[in-house]
């Protein structure tokens, strides 16, 4: 399996634009989780999702953010518009129900820079 | 509310000591635990996990980890670092039926010469 794959890895944008980040889940797992990691605040939980439909959304900063997961093996974030203090590097993670279910598989990440 | 405290931000060992990195977590009922490690630039990778049973686990690279729920603690161990070992651990709490988790700030691991 290629594990959970996310793009881009890296995005260096300007404030105001409109950036969007991906993820495909592994094959078969049904959790879909975005969390964002910088230094001030370590990894937080944004948004979850079961079955492609968001279970707990508590976690997205304000309204500038949106996630949605249109089939089971595609996610998006997406900022509009971006600010200075989105930068962060963006993960997504996926499991599923079942034995072991907690044990998330986590992407590569997707490092965001706005300038 | 689920959390988790990693006392220790930074710790430096010798290639060759023993490590030992803190966790403390905070759960109302039976906790899921985890250890994750990332090294510079990539994800997280899973090291260990504690469910139930024997409250030592053994968990890939050579590390083990222990819960103790009378002290709500589930630190992480390995008796021997290698350079390699050099990057940041993250303990984390989960619980049954919850599948979202709950991450510690992280300690970095410094490993030197």
């Amino acid at each position: 399996d290629a594990g959970v794959i996310q793009s881009p890895r890296h995005e260096v944008t300007e404030m105001g634009q409109e950036v969007t980040l991906r993820c495909k889940p592994i094959s078969g797992h049904d959790y879909l989780f975005w969390y964002r990691q910088t230094m001030m605040r370590g990894l937080e939980l944004l948004i979850y999702f079961n079955n492609n439909v968001p279970i707990d959304d508590s976690g997205m900063p304000e309204d500038r953010f949106s996630a949605k997961m249109p089939n089971a093996s595609f996610s998006t974030l997406k900022i509009q518009p971006s600010e200075p203090r989105d930068s962060a590097v963006y993960f997504c993670a996926s499991t599923r129900t079942g034995a072991g279910a907690n044990v998330l598989t986590f992407g590569a990440g997707s490092r965001l820079t706005v300038l | 509310a689920q959390s988790v405290t990693q006392p220790d931000i930074h710790i430096t060992v010798s290639e060759g000591a023993s490590l030992e990195l803190r966790c403390n977590y905070s759960y109302g009922a039976t906790p899921y635990l985890f250890w994750y490690v990332q090294s510079p630039g990539q994800g997280l990778q899973l090291l260990l996990k504690y469910f139930s049973g024997d409250t030592l686990v053994q968990g890939i690279k050579g590390f083990e980890a222990e819960f103790k729920r009378s002290q709500s603690s589930f630190n992480l161990r390995k008796p021997s670092v290698h350079w390699s070992d050099a990057a940041e651990y993250f303990c984390a709490v989960g619980a049954l039926n919850d599948y979202k988790l709950s991450f510690g700030a992280g300690t970095t691991v410094t490993v030197r010469a």
